[in-house]
């Protein structure tokens, strides 16, 4: 599981109101990504790091950003939460080989 | 055009029978495959990855790369109940970037 841990595992908040969910990971990887999982589209990747301070856009970005200050945490930001927003959210993160590893994820309901 | 996709199921095969999971892609330019087991609730768990054309075994498990058609498979041999889950193929693209199909949910009956 390459180390990697996500909090909270679940989480319920307001419309309007900023979330953020941490991603820790153990094994000095380089690379690491968050996603969103939701019936029908998959697992879509919201924004991914390359470094320390390094990141860029995925494909579903818009209403989330993203800060990555040391090499083991990243963290996710709902800047103002929306229903569709609701969702499971995924970590994971690579060496530098391809193979990615997911965290165990993090449920989040707007409500 | 999705850039990856799968059959999204049920797949239903018997105990004891293999199971066979298809993914087609479009981007010609990808290098790397990977196919990842997610049980219900859970995240997904990687299962075989696969570079070059041809088949790649590992156990009960075996990935088969065309690039020419653009075609990934992934074959499981004595199918178990505990292999019911669904299966995500997923396909390298730039930055060590990867694109997920829907996956397929394979049911194993007894």
């Amino acid at each position: 599981d390459a180390g990697i841990t996500q909090s909270p595992r679940h989480k319920v908040t307001e419309t309007g109101t900023p979330v953020t969910l941490r991603c820790h990971q153990t094994e000095n990887h380089r690379y690491m990504y968050w996603y969103r999982q939701d019936p029908g589209h998959g697992l879509r990747l919201i924004h991914y790091s390359y470094g320390v301070k390094d990141t860029d856009k995925g494909e579903v970005s818009d209403g989330y950003s993203v800060s990555r200050s040391k090499t083991e945490d990243f963290l996710l930001t709902l800047e103002s939460a929306t229903s569709s927003q609701t969702s499971v959210y995924f970590c994971a993160t690579n060496g530098g080989d391809t193979e990615q590893y997911f965290g165990p994820g993090t449920r989040l309901t707007v409500t | 055009q999705k850039e990856v996709e799968q059959n999204s199921g049920p797949l239903s095969v018997p105990e004891g029978a293999i199971a066979s999971l298809n993914c087609t892609y479009s981007d010609r330019g990808s290098q790397s495959f990977f196919w990842y087991r997610q049980y219900s609730g859970k995240s997904p768990e990687l299962i075989m990855f696969i570079y070059s054309n041809g088949d790649k075994e590992d156990g009960r498990f075996t990935a088969q790369l065309n690039k020419a058609s653009q075609y990934v498979s992934l074959l499981i041999r004595d199918s178990q109940p505990s292999d019911s889950a669904t299966y995500l193929c997923a396909v390298t693209g730039t930055a060590s970037k990867l694109t997920f199909g829907t996956g397929t949910r394979l049911q194993v009956t007894l």
